[in-house]
């Protein structure tokens, strides 16, 4: 069964730093995994996602994530962080059919 | 820009009542999905539909049913709300059958059953 974990609940890291947000997968073939991005009371907006190729993947607002296929993870990173970044990221792997399985999430915190 | 829109925002309701919430997109989409989102849980699919009139059952189906009579609009149907359905409700849409495609989301629905 295909499934992913976000080991941190919450990430904290000041403004102006590299931040980033770990996910692990666990897939039976070729995994395509997303990232996903909530602010607060909003629905969730497509940041990027791995279908294949390079393993480092560009995507929405400076983010990007590295896949990495030994160790099983997608982390999602950003070079130097804002304020405007808090917010709950969600990572997510291809499920049957075209559904998607989310990940907890990780409340990323950013301090000015 | 893709939209999908949900009817409402914000939703109170009573123990044993019907729910319906209702989502539409704009792009043509083939694929409609609810899902539910509590703290801690993040978002399971309760059901999708990949076509009019067609559905498939998600991982938390129980207590929960759909409608998709048009290929724009999917609906979920709270037969009887219980408290345990308090929830943020999450609907997505996706272009094809291919793997990749990308969900897209609407705003959602917080429903509070008292």
């Amino acid at each position: 069964a295909q499934s992913v974990a976000q080991p941190e609940d919450q990430v904290n890291v000041a403004e102006g730093n590299p931040l980033t947000v770990k996910c692990t997968y666990s897939v039976s073939g070729n995994p395509y995994l997303f990232w996903y991005v909530q602010y607060p009371n909003r629905g969730l907006q497509f940041l990027l996602k791995y279908i294949t190729g390079d393993n480092l993947v560009k995507g929405s607002y400076g983010f990007e994530a590295e896949f990495n296929k030994s160790q099983t993870s997608f982390h999602l990173k950003k070079p130097s962080a804002l304020v405007s970044d808090s917010a709950l990221y969600f990572c997510a792997v291809h499920q049957a059919g075209t559904a998607l399985i989310f990940g907890k999430g990780t409340t990323l915190s950013v301090s000015s | 820009d893709v939209k999908v829109t949900q009817s409402s925002r914000y939703l109170v309701k009573r123990t044993g009542e019907k729910v319906f919430l209702e989502c539409v997109q704009d792009m043509d989409h083939e694929n409609m999905f609810w899902y539910r989102q509590d703290p801690g849980l993040g978002l399971r699919l309760i059901y999708f539909s990949y076509d009019v009139k067609m559905k498939e059952k998600g991982d938390i189906p129980e207590g929960y049913s759909v409608s998709r009579e048009k290929k724009e609009r999917f609906s979920l149907i709270l037969e009887s709300a219980s408290t345990n359905q308090t929830s943020m409700y999450l609907c997505a849409s996706s272009g094809g059958g291919s793997r990749t495609d990308t969900q897209y989301f609407g705003p959602g629905t917080r429903l509070t059953v008292l």
